[in-house]
């Protein structure tokens, strides 16, 4: 089983739409991540949580929330979706005992279609 | 503010010629580097990082890069490219201690037959 599962893989969705994606993790890191992957722009950080209590911004947070259910569940919603938010969208984990030289693990992406 | 910079957004080499995917970086203090690969349809995964020992660094999948703080640079590097090399790369970096990493804008890797 994959350590990092995104659910749903794929969903296409109206303006104006309150949509949900869920990130779940096996692998008991405390660290977790949201991002975005446009074509040409790389990774961009929406989110990031340290653990269940503290919730931070990214470089890119406006028009997203997010909410970290348990250690293990980190959800990222669109509360109104527009079509500038149609784009390809990752969970990431990460370990805090390695410090700044923390590996992320991805899962596998959800795209994300706003019509 | 800190920065990454892939040159190329599309490399071409042939099968068993040599890979070279470029990666420049700006930082105020020492930075920890990462190569992370994303093949179709899948996340990405960690090649090889930097962490301020080795300044080359070995990776998976035959992949190595060497840090050079005089050109501020981590270029990725294969000896001979298979087939299965090809996907989009990303070179990062981490500039805080709370664990957030800047990724470039990626480099799409394609092997000619």
């Amino acid at each position: 089983d994959a350590d990092v599962t995104q659910t749903p893989r794929n969903r296409i969705t109206k303006t104006g739409k309150r949509i949900m994606l869920e990130c779940s993790q096996t692998k008991g890191h405390d660290r977790m991540y949201w991002y975005r992957q446009d074509p040409g722009l790389g990774l961009r950080l929406i989110y990031y949580s340290f653990d269940v209590k503290d919730i931070n911004k990214g470089e890119i947070s406006d028009g997203y929330s997010v909410s970290r259910q348990a250690q293990a569940k980190f959800s990222l919603s669109l509360e109104s979706a527009i079509p500038n938010q149609t784009a390809l969208y990752f969970c990431a984990t990460s370990d805090s005992g390695q410090g700044r030289s923390d590996t992320q693990y991805f899962g596998p992406g959800t795209r994300l279609t706003v019509l | 503010a800190q920065s990454v910079t892939q040159l190329g957004s599309h490399v071409s080499v042939s099968e068993g010629a040599l890979v070279l995917l470029r990666c420049n970086y700006s930082s105020s203090v020492p930075p920890y580097l990462f190569w992370y690969v994303q093949y179709p349809n899948q996340g990405l995964q960690l090649l090889l990082k930097y962490t301020s020992a080795a300044t080359l660094v070995k990776g998976i999948n035959g992949f190595e890069a060497e840090f050079k703080k005089s050109e501020t640079s981590f270029h990725l590097t294969k000896p001979s490219a298979h087939m299965s090399d090809a996907a989009e790369y990303f070179c990062a970096v981490s500039y805080s201690s709370a664990s957030k990493i800047i990724f470039g804008s990626g480099t799409r890797l394609s092997i000619r037959p």
